[in-house]
């Protein structure tokens, strides 16, 4: 079983709506949550860091984390064709820079 | 700034040869991971760099092996290629020593093809 797992899709949406992406760890030594959007032939770049449970917001975008379920999500408000890529949820214990992530979830956001 | 940069972006090597990618991050950091990145197994951390000692390796076999300069610009080498070698091979760099994902930022890769 991985530590992280991430569905990964693909999942398409019309432009404008609101997308939810979840994923679900096993290792409760992970203290620090990523959310990173990668766009085809190109690096991962960070959208969304938080080290504790409860909702951060920015922008469009909500991260959200419930350790107690060992569980996290990445909402999306009024979503654009520019959002379309595929969305790595990642997850660190701190000692370090070592990043485990999910498998990647592939978002098309359609006109 | 000049972000993290890879190279070369894409290669394609014959079973049984041998590569070396390069990596040179952001400047003034001192962190270098370096990433493989498969359709089927996502993004798998290989090992980590900090002031040219090797803080962190992954499970992957004895063939994959890296190293960190003074300069700070990394190397990672992978000998005996297989096919399920071929992938996106990512670096990223960060100036803190316990960054935890707030300011590691990646490059764009190198794509390697094992035919």
């Amino acid at each position: 079983q991985k530590e992280v797992e991430q569905d990964p899709g693909p999942l398409s949406v019309p432009e404008g709506a609101i997308v939810s992406l979840n994923c679900t760890y096993s290792n409760s030594a992970f203290q620090y949550f990523m959310w990173y959007r990668q766009y085809s032939r190109k690096g991962p770049e960070l959208l969304m860091y938080t080290y504790s449970s409860g909702n951060k917001e920015d922008g469009r975008f909500t991260a959200q984390v419930d350790k107690s379920s060992k569980y996290i999500s990445l909402f999306i408000r009024d979503s654009q064709p520019s959002d379309s890529a595929t969305y790595l949820c990642a997850m660190a214990t701190g000692g370090g820079n070592k990043l485990t992530f999910g498998t990647g979830t592939q978002l098309k956001v359609e006109l | 700034k000049a972000g993290v940069t890879q190279t070369p972006r894409y290669l394609i090597k014959t079973r049984g040869q041998q590569v070396t990618l390069s990596c040179s991050p952001i400047s003034g950091h001192r962190s270098v991971s370096w990433y493989q990145q498969t359709p089927g197994q996502g993004l798998q951390f290989l090992f980590e760099y900090f002031s040219e000692t090797q803080r962190n390796k992954g499970n992957f076999p004895g063939r994959f092996s890296g190293r960190q300069f003074s300069n700070s610009r990394s190397e990672m080498n992978v000998s005996t290629l297989e096919l399920g070698d071929s992938a996106l091979y990512l670096c990223a760099s960060s100036s803190d020593l316990n960054a935890a994902g707030n300011t590691i930022y990646f490059g764009e890769g190198s794509w390697l093809t094992v035919v």
